[in-house]
């Protein structure tokens, strides 16, 4: 069974603050794909990154960068320089290789206050 | 490109009725998947048809039900609707269930409420 745990169930920083999201999961495995989406107030889920666990590489895009750490299983995220635009709930999200299907987090809501 | 779309966006139901809910997935693509989110329960995976084949269904109870059709438009059914079935029911498309990207697109979400 494939698991996500996101601890921190709200966050609260100031603008222009840096904030890491952090992640862990649990997978039997070998390969799979994580992920992070942001939930605004409209609902949608939007695609902000993806991982294969085959690369652990890090990479940083624009404002966003991510820690992929297989070895303990964690897969970090962080706004550098948040915005009020940043506020959403953001989840992790793991799948297999195949099919569509993913598992969540319990996502973490970020207020960035002005 | 248009997104994907779900209709109806909200709906109010009673307990004992059954709601259609409907996703146009992203033009070209033939996955669609079916997610509820509930404050209690989170995000959870409900099912995932390709080229109109159910290919993997979650942990709910046979009230819920979906199909999709030859154009990959896909409908999800929820009979005897019980208060606990009130939540937000995201759709996500993708070009197929195994495209190297792995990205899943998502609609707005159609949120039921049920009195």
């Amino acid at each position: 069974a494939q698991k996500v745990t996101q601890a921190q169930t709200e966050i609260s920083v100031v603008e222009k603050e840096d904030v890491t999201l952090d992640c862990v999961y649990e997978t039997r495995d070998t390969t799979y794909y994580l992920f992070w989406y942001k939930q605004p107030p409209s609902g949608e889920l939007v695609f902000l990154i993806r991982r294969n666990s085959f690369d652990e590489q890090n990479e940083i895009s624009g404002r966003y960068s991510w820690n992929f750490q297989k070895s303990t299983s964690s897969f970090n995220f962080t706004i550098t320089a948040s915005q009020v635009v940043d506020s959403a709930v953001y989840f992790c999200a793991l799948r297999k290789t195949s099919g569509s299907r993913l598992t969540f987090g319990e996502g973490t809501q970020l207020t960035v206050n002005p | 490109k248009a997104g994907v779309t779900q209709t109806p966006r909200y709906l109010i139901k009673t307990r004992g009725q059954q709601v259609t809910l409907s996703c146009s997935p992203i033009s070209g693509h033939r996955s669609v998947s079916w997610y509820q989110q509930t404050p209690g329960q989170g995000l959870q995976f409900l099912f995932e048809y390709f080229s109109e084949t159910q290919r993997n269904k979650g942990n709910f109870p046979g009230r819920f039900s979906g199909r999709q059709f030859s154009n990959s438009r896909s409908e999800m059914n929820v009979s005897t609707l019980e208060l606990g079935d009130s939540a937000l029911y995201l759709c996500a498309s993708s070009l197929t269930p195994w495209e190297v990207t792995g990205e899943l697109f998502f609609g707005e979400g159609s949120r039921l409420t049920v009195l």
